[in-house]
C-alpha cells in the first residue's frame, strides 16, 4: 500500500520568512497530491492539491511542488505569517476514493 | 452552510460500552468519510459511502460500523469500546471524489 512521510515533524520559521514543508510518498502509481492545514482543535482544511501531470501550481501565498523522479513533494508558504501555525499535512491518492495522509508537520511562526 | 458537523465534540466511554458519532453535512455531497487520528499521526480511513445506501470500509475498520441511508447523515457505531479505540474522529465529506475533503471539527472519545 502507498505510505507518505514528512520530513520534519516540527519546522520553526521567523515571521515574514519563507517556509518549506516537504513530503514523501512510496508509490509510483500516486496522481493526486493534496495539502491539509489543521489548526489547533479543528479539523483539516485543504489548502491546495496538484495532479501527477504538472510539476508546480500556485496559490495565495503557498506553492506546491511535485517531483515524481523522486516520489516529492513540497509546500512553500511566502512570507509566513503567525496565523500559519498549524499542522500540515500531505495526502496522495493512486486512483479511488482512499487519500493516504502523511503524519504532519508542525509549523511554528516565531514573532 | 454549516459544513459538516459532527456531535459529540467529546464523550468518555468505559470498555464494552456502546455509542454513536452522528455527522451531517449541508452541501449536497456524495461522498463522506470516517478518519481517526492519533496523537501524531496522520488521519486513519475507517470507512466512507459514495452515496446513500453505500458504504465500504477503508484502512482500519475493525470494532467500527456504518449506514448511509441519507445524502446528509453518516453516523459511525462504535460496539463494545475498547482503549485502542480513544482517537479523535473526523467525519468529512466531498462532492465528488476529489481530493478536496471538507472536515467536521472532530469528536474527541477517550475509553477506560
Amino acid at each position: 500500500g502507498e505510505s507518505v512521510g514528512l520530513h520534519l515533524p516540527t519546522l520553526s520559521v521567523q515571521e515574514g520568512d519563507n517556509s518549506i514543508i516537504n513530503c514523501a510518498y512510496s508509490n509510483s502509481a500516486s496522481d493526486y497530491f493534496i495539502w491539509y492545514k489543521q489548526e489547533s482543535g479543528k479539523g483539516p482544511q485543504f489548502i491546495i492539491d496538484i495532479r501527477s501531470n504538472m510539476d508546480k501550481r500556485q496559490g495565495q501565498r503557498v506553492t506546491v511542488l511535485l517531483n515524481k523522479t523522486v516520489k516529492h513533494l513540497s509546500l512553500q508558504i511566502a512570507a509566513t505569517q503567525p496565523g500559519d501555525s498549524a499542522v500540515y499535512f500531505c495526502a496522495v491518492t493512486g486512483g479511488g476514493n482512499k487519500l493516504t495522509f502523511g503524519t504532519g508537520t508542525q509549523l511554528k511562526v516565531e514573532l | 452552510n454549516a459544513g459538516v458537523t459532527q456531535t459529540p465534540k467529546f464523550r468518555i466511554l468505559k470498555i464494552g460500552q456502546s455509542m454513536t458519532l452522528q455527522c451531517t453535512q449541508d452541501m449536497n455531497h456524495n461522498y463522506m468519510y470516517w478518519y481517526r487520528q492519533d496523537p501524531g499521526m496522520g488521519l486513519k480511513l475507517i470507512y466512507y459511502s459514495v452515496g446513500a445506501g453505500i458504504t465500504d470500509k477503508g484502512e482500519v475498520p475493525n470494532g467500527y460500523n456504518v449506514s448511509r441511508s441519507t445524502t446528509e447523515d453518516f453516523p459511525l457505531r462504535l460496539e463494545l469500546a475498547a482503549p485502542s479505540q480513544t482517537s479523535v474522529y473526523f467525519c468529512a465529506s466531498s462532492y465528488m471524489n476529489t481530493g478536496e475533503l471538507f472536515f467536521g471539527e472532530g469528536s474527541r472519545l477517550t475509553v477506560l
